[in-house]
């Protein structure tokens, strides 16, 4: 069925650290690919999308490409920062029932 | 400015309690969402409306009912409380055809006693 698949619950870095979130998704068709991220005692939010096969998407310094071969949207950063610690929930969408398929979500602490 | 608010922020419920959340948004999107979030499950999908008087059931429906009056108001509704339904709600709207990015409330903290 229709899934995705982020391979790390928790990524412990420190500031100026390369940060890598690993993202798979099973989907029938060709879905739009988000990051949302979560701030501790807010909703996710909205961080980027990407529609098509090697179209990359970025906000705040991060970044991820839709790649179709692989099934993958791998959330990167190439320095983060105390303040980007959060949750980082990967997703797509069912363009058949309407809806958002999300990720389990990766706890990301960064240390000063 | 478009927003998805919540109320209550808070509630403590007793076992066997009605519980009703509440949820507006001020998107003019036509689908709206109510989520629970746990720790180890991320977020799971309850009851979604593709707009007023419609809603369908998400991935774990037991135990919930939903009601869409309007286009702005999206109502989660817990009949019988249980422990079991202690957790985080977030209510979302967004995901149309043509706007599929979703835009979250601040979410509500349950705990049923």
């Amino acid at each position: 069925g229709d899934s995705v698949t982020q391979t790390e619950g928790q990524v412990a870095l420190s500031e100026e650290d390369f940060l890598t979130i690993h993202c798979n998704y099973s989907a029938s068709g060709y879905p739009a690919l988000f990051w949302y991220v979560q701030y501790p005692g807010e909703g996710p939010q909205f961080l980027f999308r990407a529609s098509r096969d090697k179209e990359k998407g970025s906000s705040r310094g991060f970044e991820a490409t839709y790649d179709k071969g692989t099934t993958s949207f791998h959330l990167r950063k190439a320095s983060v920062q105390e303040s980007d610690s959060a949750v980082y929930y990967c997703a797509f969408y069912d363009t058949n029932a309407y809806k958002v398929i999300f990720g389990k979500g990766t706890h990301l602490h960064v240390l000063p | 400015e478009a927003a998805v608010t919540q109320s209550p922020r808070n509630k403590v419920a007793v076992t066997g309690g009605k519980v009703t959340l509440s949820c507006n948004q001020t998107n003019n999107h036509n689908n709206m969402y109510w989520y629970r979030q746990d720790t180890g499950h991320g977020l799971r999908l309850i009851h979604y409306s593709y707009g007023a008087g419609s809603t369908e059931k998400g991935d774990i429906p037991d135990g919930y009912k939903a009601s869409r009056p309007s286009q702005e108001n999206f109502s989660l509704i817990l009949e019988l409380a249980t422990p079991s339904q202690t957790s985080v709600y977030f209510c979302a709207s967004g995901g149309d055809w043509g706007q599929d990015t979703q835009y979250f409330g601040p979410g509500t903290r349950l705990l049923v006693l």
